[in-house]
């Protein structure tokens, strides 16, 4: 079955650790998205990636980082200079990047909580 | 800047009610317009879309019509089941670009 798929669905760290969330996708999209989602605000986005080695700031980039080396995997690493890392995180793909009405597909995504 | 705006949650339900929930949007451009649907502890799966004005997407008894003069995609199901509980979000996304812009989701709970 293609889609996406992001490992672990639940993280705790310790403050002042680094953090990798894994995404992968199987339906050969070419751009990829990482976006947090916070109770009562919606998704904002962190990053973006339309092709294989670029990527590009969203909005809420500070204290994040990602590459994308290969086509199917878009980590993101939440570092710790973000000031509060505690949210659900969601990656997500679409087909054409660059393209208005373009669906994206989510991932079922990862639960972070910093202790 | 562009925005997105839904009707605040929770939105309580009986079982065959009909449902609306608000949407309405500021854009410069011509976006895209979408729902978007979360059940809990999930992702997002697209419920809806529709591209111009005048459009009317639908899905799983949903459906939503792109009103340019209003600015508004508001969600309509004319017979709302316990399994339609869930996070329901509206997006847009503007011309040439890869950005969604969601609201703040509103939340229906219908009870059997």
């Amino acid at each position: 079955d293609g889609g996406i798929t992001q490992s672990p669905k639940y993280l705790f760290r310790k403050e002042g650790q680094n953090v990798t969330l894994s995404c992968e996708q199987n339906l050969n999209h070419d751009a990829m998205y990482w976006y947090r989602q916070d109770p009562g605000q919606g998704l904002r986005l962190i990053y973006y990636s339309q092709i294989v080695n670029d990527f590009q700031k969203g909005d809420i980039a500070e204290g994040y980082s990602v590459s994308r080396e290969k086509k199917e995997s878009f980590p993101l690493t939440v570092t710790s200079a973000q000031k509060n890392p505690t949210a659900f995180y969601l990656c997500a793909s679409s087909i054409r990047p660059g393209t208005s009405g373009d669906t994206q597909y989510f991932g079922p995504g990862t639960r972070l909580t910093v202790l | 800047g562009d925005s997105v705006t839904q009707m605040e949650g929770p939105v309580t339900l009986s079982e065959e009610a009909f449902l609306t929930i608000n949407c309405t949007y500021t854009a410069t451009g011509y976006p895209s317009l979408f729902w978007y649907v979360q059940y809990p502890g999930e992702g997002l799966q697209l419920l809806l879309k529709a591209t111009k004005a005048d459009d009317k997407g639908s899905n799983k008894g949903f459906e939503a019509t792109y009103r340019k003069e209003t600015t508004s995609f508001h969600l309509e199901k004319g017979s709302v089941q316990v399994s339609d509980s869930a996070v329901y979000f509206c997006a847009l996304s503007v011309d040439n670009t890869d950005k969604l812009i969601f609201g703040t989701g509103t939340r229906l709970q219908v009870f059997p």
